[in-house]
């Protein structure tokens, strides 16, 4: 079964310190996610792209982050200068369907992001 | 108000029990819903999708009161292997992003 990648599984940086976090999304989909969930808290939505461009984003996602499909396998979240809020596991997702009512998004494994 | 709210649990039940969890959404707007399943440290995986009319798979049953905006999940005849958190998620006004519930906690014991 095709599933979505993540790389790297835990990643601990220094504040200030930017950080790359990669996803390869199921091969046929278009449409990609970031979430990220804070320990203990809900999942929130950052930010969702569709033919290179950003669909929709939350109010999380400020200045601080982007995202890039630098190739047509990868998608990546870019933090430019990580706080200690930061910390949290970040969730890469996929669809073909960018409407929820008719197509399911299939999430990643997470990356664990330490920010010390 | 929260967008979705839910019971946080924990649900403490045996093998064999029928155990229901609810939740409220506040945006009206909202057409599309969910539960999904999280264990411990992994990422949420989809459980079913829940329909206006109702809907089963298998021992799970799921309910939606537009109305009330209020979403339900029945679980009948609980394995340990139930045991996890269950979001319930609601799309966005625009239709794309998801929005999680904090999670009900559910543990099956033998």
């Amino acid at each position: 079964e095709p599933e979505v990648t993540q790389t790297p599984s835990h990643q601990v940086t220094q504040m200030g310190q930017e950080v790359i976090l990669r996803c390869v999304p199921i091969s046929n989909h278009l449409y990609f996610y970031w979430y990220r969930q804070i320990l203990g808290q809900k999942v929130e939505f950052l930010v969702s792209f569709y033919n290179n461009e950003i669909s929709e984003k939350s109010e999380i996602f400020d200045d601080q982050f982007s995202v890039e499909r630098p190739d047509g396998s990868n998608f990546t979240l870019k933090i430019r200068s990580t706080k200690l809020e930061d910390s949290a596991m970040y969730f890469c997702a996929s669809s073909q369907d960018p409407s929820p009512s008719t197509d399911t998004q299939y999430f990643g494994p997470g990356t664990r992001l330490t920010v010390l | 108000r929260k967008e979705v709210e839910q019971d946080p649990g924990p649900f403490n039940v045996p093998e064999g029990a029928t155990v229901a969890f609810n939740c409220t959404y506040s945006n009206s707007a909202s057409q599309s819903f969910f539960w999904y399943r999280q264990d411990c440290r992994k990422e949420p995986k989809l459980l079913m999708s829940v329909y206006s009319s109702g809907n089963e798979d298998g021992r799970f049953t799921a309910q939606l009161n537009r109305a009330s905006q209020y979403i339900s999940l029945l679980i009948r005849d609980s394995k340990l292997s139930d045991s996890a958190t269950y979001l319930c998620v609601v799309n966005n006004q625009a239709g794309t992003a998801l929005i999680f519930g904090k999670g009900t906690t559910l543990s099956v014991s033998s």
